[in-house]
């Protein structure tokens, strides 16, 4: 079954620094999103994708981060300048739209730990 | 945007059918009903999806009575790796289709 892989596993960057977390969602999907899950709380939505633009953003999802399709198969995170309460788990996920209308089930790739020190 | 309430948590034993119940009072015409499992350290993996009645697949079945206004995933004879975190979410098959998570409930399975 095809996944969406995502890297690295674990990121340690400190407070200030820029890190890009890279996606590579399954290859016939169309929409892309970024998810978080800080340690012990709810999965949050960040980001979705499609057609090469941001659909829809959170309040998460603030100047510091940018999201990007540089090529046929990579999606990335990028957070500009670090701060300590971005640690937590980066999920990315995607899907494809349906016959309704609608898109189909998320899939989720396994994540990225970020530690911001 | 359907708000939905499900147990925190839940305690079963091997063998066990398991019956998580969700309710979503305010869902809409145009609202699915979907489950996702998360072990730790992992991402949220699709369970099951439905509209209305019953939807079955080799993991689980998901019963919605007419109203809709609550849910029931069913996990048959479960085991000691179906310990998890269990997602209820109501997501709009139309215009914005942003799945939101709630806190879950927590289902430890013993032997």
């Amino acid at each position: 079954e095809p996944e969406v892989t995502q890297t690295p596993s674990h990121q340690v960057t400190q407070m200030g620094q820029e890190v890009i977390l890279r996606c590579v969602p399954i290859s016939n999907h169309l929409y892309f999103y970024w998810y978080r899950q800080i340690l012990g709380q709810k999965v949050e939505f960040l980001v979705s994708f499609y057609n090469n633009e941001i659909s829809e953003k959170s309040e998460i999802f603030d100047d510091q981060f940018s999201v990007e399709r540089p090529d046929g198969s990579n999606f990335t995170l990028k957070i500009r300048s670090t701060k300590l309460e971005d640690s937590a788990m980066y999920f990315c996920a995607s899907s494809v739209p349906t016959l309704t209308g609608g898109n189909s089930p998320l899939h989720f790739g396994n994540g990225t730990r970020l530690t911001v020190t | 945007l359907a708000k939905t309430t499900q147990p925190i948590s839940m305690d079963s034993y091997e063998g066990q059918e398991v019956n998580i119940t969700c309710s979503h009072n305010n869902i809409a015409t145009n609202d699915y009903i979907t489950w996702y499992q998360q072990f730790p350290s992992q991402g949220p993996r699709f369970i099951i999806q439905g509209y209305k009645t019953k939807v079955t697949n080799e993991v689980a079945s998901l019963f919605i009575p007419a109203d809709r206004k609550s849910s029931t995933l069913s996990l048959p004879r479960v085991s000691l790796s179906d310990t998890a975190v269990y997602y209820c979410l109501v997501v709009s098959s139309g215009g914005s289709y942003i799945p939101t998570f709630g806190r879950g409930t927590s289902l430890i399975v013993h032997p």
